[in-house]
C-alpha cells in the first residue's frame, strides 16, 4: 500500500532553516508529483509548491521564493522540504502529498496520498 | 492567490443533506475542471473525499457528492452520520488555492 513517512518533529530558532523529509513506497516513485503544503496551529491548509520527482522541476508559491527549496532522491524514494529564514509564522504541521494520476498520462490535480505531517515549531 | 470562500460553519441532524459551498473566481474554480474536496477530523490527516470536481475515489461513501457551478463548487453530505463531523476543505488545481475550510457540526 502506499505510504509516505515524514521525519519527526523539529524545534528551531527564528532565522534558522528546517529540512523536512518524506519517504515514499507502495507505488512507482517517479509516475507522481509530489506537493508539500502546511497547516498552522487551528488554520487551514496552505499550499507551498510541488516537485516533478522525474525529473526534479520544482514550482513554488511567490509568497515562500527564495526561501524554500524542493528536492528529491530517487535512490531512497524521499522528496525533501527545505525552508529558510524561519520566523514564528512559519510554526505549523508540514505535510508531503501525492498528486493523484491516471494512466496513461492524467495528473488529477488533487492529493490522494497524505504522509504524517511534521509539526515544526519556531520559538526563541 | 486569495483563499478560496467557504462557509465557516454548517450543521444538520443526523439523516439530514447539507450542502458546502466553495465560491472563487473565474481565475480558479470557474477556470478549472480540478476541484477536489478533503475531510480532517481533529488531529488527524486529512483525506481525499472528491476529486476533478465531482469524481469519487475508491473506498469514498457514495453519501457525498459534489458539482460545480460557475465560479462555486459545491460538495454535498447526505443521510449526514456522526462520523461526519469534521472539516472540509475545497481546492482548485494548478495554481492550486485552498479554501478556508467550514467546519461541518452533526446535532
Amino acid at each position: 500500500q502506499v505510504q509516505l513517512i515524514q521525519s519527526g518533529a523539529e524545534v528551531k530558532k527564528p532565522g534558522a532553516s528546517v529540512r523536512v523529509s518524506c519517504k515514499a513506497s507502495g507505488y512507482t516513485f517517479t509516475g507522481h508529483y509530489m506537493h508539500w503544503l502546511r497547516q498552522a496551529p487551528g488554520q487551514g491548509l496552505e499550499y507551498m509548491g510541488q516537485i516533478n520527482v522525474k525529473n526534479g522541476n520544482t514550482g513554488y508559491v511567490q509568497k515562500f521564493q527564495g526561501r524554500v527549496t524542493m528536492a528529491r532522491d530517487t535512490s531512497v524514494n524521499t522528496v525533501y522540504l527545505e525552508l529558510s529564514r524561519l520566523t514564528s509564522d512559519d510554526t505549523a504541521v508540514y505535510y508531503c502529498v501525492r498528486e493523484g494520476f491516471l494512466p496513461p498520462n492524467r495528473h488529477t490535480q488533487d492529493f490522494d496520498h497524505w504522509g504524517q505531517g511534521t509539526l515544526v515549531t519556531v520559538s526563541s | 492567490q486569495s483563499a478560496l470562500t467557504q462557509p465557516a460553519s454548517v450543521s444538520g441532524s443526523p439523516g439530514q443533506s447539507i450542502t458546502i459551498s466553495c465560491t472563487g473566481t473565474n481565475s480558479d474554480i470557474g477556470a478549472s475542471n480540478y476541484v477536489s474536496w478533503y475531510q480532517q477530523h481533529p488531529g488527524k490527516v486529512p483525506k481525499l473525499m472528491i476529486s476533478e470536481v465531482s469524481n469519487r475515489p475508491s473506498g469514498v461513501s457514495d453519501r457525498f457528492s459534489a458539482s460545480k457551478s460557475g465560479n462555486t463548487a459545491s460538495l454535498t453530505i447526505s443521510g449526514l452520520q456522526a462520523e461526519d463531523e469534521a472539516d472540509y476543505y475545497c481546492c482548485s488545481g494548478s495554481p492550486y488555492v485552498f479554501a478556508t475550510g467550514t467546519r461541518v457540526t452533526v446535532l
